[in-house]
């Protein structure tokens, strides 16, 4: 099945852009979808079909995915943007989800 | 507003069975998908499986195929998790989350708040 590679962690100063990536198999025919999790919270959709955003979601967030590999990147991060990042995309021929491993990005 | 609330989370000893449920509000329900994706302490997200709108399709990850049936109720709202044969390794924090579908490709952007079980040996 599908492989999705992400790094453990992030570390990024306040105001700064973060990039995070997401790597698999030609990466770049698939859509990808981006969320964010906060401890002892529920995944937030941030970034899904690779660039667009849920309603709610602010335009720091920004995604692309034009090859190995697909990112997303937080510009002007804030204390309140640490959390786990997974990035997923979806395997049509089953309906699985399949999700990364998860980035953890913290803001020093 | 779309609202999923899980239940019937706990504590239950390895071999035995449970069935969590979520209840749905705020939507359509039976015109969405919807899944299971889980959470072990600690660790990452793992895709349980998936219903579709109609019921017609059921997919699982490997490690629960035999074990575990979803199902839906779309007179009632509800999704439904059936758990036999729990294992340690099952233990998570279990969320419902309903289908983003568009250009082929498909997402949750709704999710419950997630219901704990914990399998004891």
């Amino acid at each position: 099945s599908y492989v999705l590679t992400q790094p453990p962690s992030v570390s990024v100063a306040p105001g700064q852009a973060a990039r995070l990536t997401c790597g698999g198999n030609n990466i770049g025919s698939k859509n990808v979808h981006w969320y964010q999790q906060k401890p002892g919270q529920a995944p937030v959709l941030v970034v899904y079909d690779d660039i667009d955003r849920p309603s709610g979601i602010p335009e720091r967030f920004s995604g692309s995915n034009s090859g190995n590999p697909a990112t997303l990147t937080i510009s002007r991060v804030e204390a309140g943007d640490e959390a786990d990042y997974y990035c997923q995309v979806w395997e049509s021929t089953s309906g699985h989800y399949v999700f990364g491993p998860g980035t953890k990005v913290t803001v020093l | 507003q779309v609202q999923l609330v899980e239940s019937g989370g706990g504590v239950v000893q390895s071999g035995r069975s449970l069935r969590l449920s979520c209840a749905a509000s705020g939507f359509t329900f039976s015109n969405f998908g919807m899944h299971w994706v889980r959470q072990a302490p600690g660790k990452g997200l793992e895709w349980v499986a998936v219903v579709y709108f109609d019921g017609s399709n059921k997919y699982y990850t490997d490690s629960v195929r035999g074990r575990f049936t979803i199902s839906r109720d779309n007179s009632e709202n509800r999704l439904y998790l059936q758990m036999d044969s729990l294992r340690a390794e099952d233990t998570a924090v279990y969320y419902c989350a309903r289908d983003r579908c568009s250009r082929g490709t498909c997402s949750s952007e709704y999710w419950g708040q997630g219901t704990l079980v914990t399998v004891s040996s």
